[in-house]
């Protein structure tokens, strides 16, 4: 069965450069959400996305921006890139109204910020 | 404040004897919770949800509303239970994960 796709798997950058992410979603999955994991805590939530309207955001910088396209994928866009971005990034698909609305993550970007 | 919290990073037992992973919640509403399992070099995947009040891979998980606790348990660990294991709650609108800091199982041989 096809799963999240995430890309790149892997992201080295520079302080101050921009990245984006990318993510698609298991297919006539309605909702994208996204999540931050840095080295040793726990996946804080970004922001989601139902139907390619924002539906929530949590604790997600002003240099960061995310929107979810006509074919369900979304990118995620992180600008003047600090040190403290370097984490795993993971993106997490999900159908309304399937049982517990279940989430399912894709493997992770790890961006490191240089 | 919405919180999930594991009090330990690291849980090292032998294989065969019984394991318990600790989850507390706060909460003001009725949350969902859930028990999501990362194994070596694997994505996070949803090991077990309170609503379902099934049996996955022998474990099990009750939530208790009056101690806002929902502790994962399994009477005899396998070797292959070895992974991170997040407990995590939603209950607004839409749908997002609060996860714990996570509990490392290691089962030794």
């Amino acid at each position: 069965a096809a799963g999240v796709i995430q890309s790149p798997r892997h992201l080295i950058k520079e302080k101050r450069e921009t990245a984006t992410l990318k993510c698609y979603p298991i297919p006539r999955h309605d909702t994208v959400y996204w999540y931050q994991q840095g080295p040793g805590q726990d996946p804080q939530f970004l922001i989601s996305f139902y139907e390619k309207m924002q539906s929530d955001k949590g604790s997600i910088p002003d240099r960061f921006s995310a929107q979810q396209f006509s074919d369900y994928h979304s990118e995620l866009n992180m600008s003047s890139l600090e040190l403290g971005d370097s984490a795993l990034y993971f993106c997490a698909s999900s159908l309304t109204g399937a049982p517990a609305n279940e989430q399912f993550f894709g493997p992770g970007t790890r961006l490191t910020v240089l | 404040a919405q919180r999930v919290t594991q009090p330990e990073k690291l849980l090292s037992v032998f294989k065969g004897a019984p394991v318990e992973l600790k989850c507390n919640y706060s909460y003001s509403g009725s949350p969902e919770l859930f028990w999501y399992v990362q194994y070596s070099r694997q994505r996070l995947q949803l090991l077990l949800r309170h609503i379902s009040r099934e049996s996955i891979k022998g474990f099990t998980a009750d939530l208790n509303k009056g101690e806002t606790s929902f502790h994962l348990k399994k009477p005899f660990a396998q070797e292959e239970d070895s992974a991170m294991y997040y407990c995590a709650l939603t209950g607004g609108a839409t749908n997002k994960l609060i996860f714990g800091t996570g509990t490392l199982l290691a089962v030794q041989p």
